[in-house]
Parts: C-alpha cells; structure tokens; sequence
C-alpha cells in the first residue's frame, strides 16, 4: 500500500518569514495530493490539492510543488502569519482500488508555530 | 467547500455502552464515506470505509463487530462504537468525497466527535 512520509514533523519560524513542509510518497501510481490544516481540536480542512498532471499550484500565499519522478510533494506558505499556526497534514490518493478506491493515506503531521 | 456534519461533537459514557455517531453529507450526496481516529498529537488513521448500500470495508486491525458502519441512504453514515472501553476513548472523524463542478473530487471532513469512556 501508500506509504507516506512528512517532514518535519514540527517547524517554528518568525512571523512573515516562509515555511516549508516536505511529503514523500512510495505508491507511482499515486495521482492527488491534498494538504489539509488542522487546529487543535477541530476538524481537518482542505487548503490546496493539486494532481499528478500538474507541477505546481497556487492560492495567494500557498502554494504545492510535485515531483513525479523523485515521488515527493511540498506546502509552501509565504509572510507566515500567526493564524497560519496549525498542524498540516500531506496526504496521497491513487487510482481506483475496488472496495479501498481512491483512499487517502496520511502524513504524520508537522505543527507550525508562527511566532509573532 | 462542501459541508459534512457529524453527531454528537462530544460524547461521555460509561464501559460497556454502546455509542452511536452519526455523519452526514448536507449539500451533496457521498456514495463514500470514510471513518478515522485520532489520538492526540497523532494522524488521522482509517478506520472503515463505508459504502452506501453495502457493506463497509474495514482496515486491517479494525474489529467490525465492535465498530458498526451503516451507510443507508446517500447523505448518512453511522459509526456504533459497542461495548465501549477506555482504550476507545478517542476523536472520531468522518469523511466524505464530493466531485466538484471542475470534475475534481476533493474530501471533506466533518467536525469531530470526542469520545471519553470512562
């Protein structure tokens, strides 16, 4: 099965400075990587996914790089702000798989701590 | 994004009840669900996809008799916790896969249930 791996798994950085997040993946066939930002104690959410077919993907201060060959995918997030602070969770989706389709397999997580 | 409720957000009970959590789709229909546990300071780890009309697909080390997954109808998946103990004292999380008007699929999560078996 996918096996992914998510670095570091904390990360504090000064406020307005960036924050890079690392996940690599082992299954190929892999085509949809989600990042989702989870605050203590409420639920995971969506903040940008991009698939196999495209390299890179933007939204204002975030942004997700992939690199098929090397099998690894990274959250950017530019003038970090303190309500950036969260733990981040990479995940990886492959192809349809009969009963188990297109399960999403987890990073373990890196909490970010933007510091004022 | 697309809306998944989930019930009760919080959940105190006694060993050896029974815990019913409830998790629904409100603006969109999910033919799959899926159910997750998270421990603190932890990832969330699968439990269970659930089928709508069929039987839920269990991952490996999960007990189906104590973890009962019932997906009746489009927008409803229910997660029984029976026979609770301690050791089951976790956050519960449902999921659910919407296509969007791009032809992407994303996934959605509800909010959570924590559950404390005392």
């Amino acid at each position: 099965g996918e096996n992914v791996e998510q670095h570091p798994s904390t990360l504090s950085v000064q406020e307005g400075d960036s924050a890079v997040i690392k996940c690599t993946y082992s299954d190929s066939a892999s085509n949809y990587f989600p990042w989702y930002k989870q605050e203590l104690g409420k639920r995971p959410q969506l903040i940008i996914d991009i698939r196999s077919n495209v390299g890179e993907k933007k939204d204002q201060r975030i942004a997700v790089t992939l690199n098929k060959t090397a099998k690894h995918f990274s959250l950017h997030i530019t003038e970090t702000q303190p309500e950036d602070s969260a733990v981040y969770f990479c995940a990886a989706s492959g192809a349809y798989s009969g009963a188990g389709s297109y399960q999403l397999t987890f990073g373990k997580g890196t909490k970010l701590s933007v510091i004022p | 994004g697309a809306v998944v409720s989930q019930h009760p957000s919080r959940v105190i009970c006694k060993s050896g009840t029974s815990v019913k959590i409830e998790c629904r789709s409100l603006d969109f229909q999910a033919t799959t669900m899926f159910w997750y546990r998270q421990f603190p300071k932890q990832s969330l780890m699968l439990m269970a996809t659930s089928n709508e009309g069929s039987k839920a697909t269990y991952e490996q080390g999960v007990e189906k008799d104590k973890f009962l997954i019932n997906h009746a109808s489009l927008t409803l998946s229910t997660l029984t916790v029976t026979s609770a103990h301690p050791e089951d004292s976790s956050f519960y999380i449902c999921s659910a896969r919407d296509w969007t008007s791009g032809g992407t699929v994303k996934q959605f999560f509800g909010p959570g249930t924590r559950l404390t078996v005392l």
